[in-house]
């Protein structure tokens, strides 16, 4: 059992489709993240919400577009992708400071994650 | 840049043993923490252990432990008396506030074997 959900777990779309993938968090964090896991690559951060706004856009295409209503709900729209964008998505959470300084007991929790296959 | 070098892509280890993954980062902070998270073939990412950089002590979370030497920027996960549950990729990880955000730099990941 996660305090981070995504749905949904498995995707195959075809790159002129156009989908989302949603994560909930259930933990009362203000931070949440996309995190890309592709077969030999190190986990990349692609984008950050704090207290709902956008502070990191890690030069992701624009063909990924994030969305983050409220603290508790983040969303990855997906829009003519290719097969390269296929992998693991990662949505994660955290309880952010709001400063400079690391939070004391900070820590990121991360979801099951969201397969997504383009073909 | 922060950068994290775990040089161990593949390791095995024997059911009750013991076994140490290696981790080295590259940072100019003086404030950051340290994470070791584990991936099962789930793929879901646990969090196993983590570190302050502030603090000496090692940390310690029943059979995981942590070597950290500061100085040589070296942060090995020490896992004893091995499980089959611990078969997974393990990450080393790096927290520091950049930009208005904390963010994690990780691994490449060492995949773990434990063999009955």
């Amino acid at each position: 059992e996660t305090g981070v959900t995504q749905t949904p777990r498995h995707l195959v779309m075809g790159m002129t489709n156009k989908k989302s993938l949603k994560c909930e968090q259930h933990l009362g964090h203000n931070a949440m993240y996309w995190y890309k896991q592709s077969a030999k690559k190190p986990l990349e951060l692609m984008f950050v919400y704090n207290f709902k706004e956008q502070t990191e856009n890690n030069s992701v295409p624009s063909r990924f577009s994030p969305e983050c209503p409220n603290s508790s709900h983040l969303f990855l729209h997906l829009h003519t992708l290719q097969p390269e964008d296929s992998a693991l998505y990662l949505c994660a959470s955290s309880q952010f400071s709001g400063t400079s300084r690391l939070s004391s007991g900070n820590t990121i929790y991360f979801g099951e994650g969201s397969w997504l296959t383009v073909v | 840049a922060q950068t994290v070098t775990q040089s161990q892509p593949e390791m095995s280890v024997q059911e009750a043993e013991t076994v140490t993954l290696s981790c080295t980062y590259d940072t100019s902070e003086n404030n950051y923490y340290l994470f070791w998270y584990k991936q099962p073939p789930s793929r879901q990412m646990i969090l196993v252990i983590r570190q302050e950089a502030y603090k000496q002590q090692n940390a310690t979370e029943n059979r995981f432990s942590v070597n950290f030497q500061k100085a040589a920027k070296s942060f090995s996960l020490k896992i004893s008396d091995s499980q089959l549950g611990d078969t997974a990729m393990y990450f080393c990880a790096f927290m520091t506030p950049q930009g208005g955000s904390e963010k994690l730099v990780f691994g490449k990941g060492t995949k773990l074997t434990v063999n009955p």
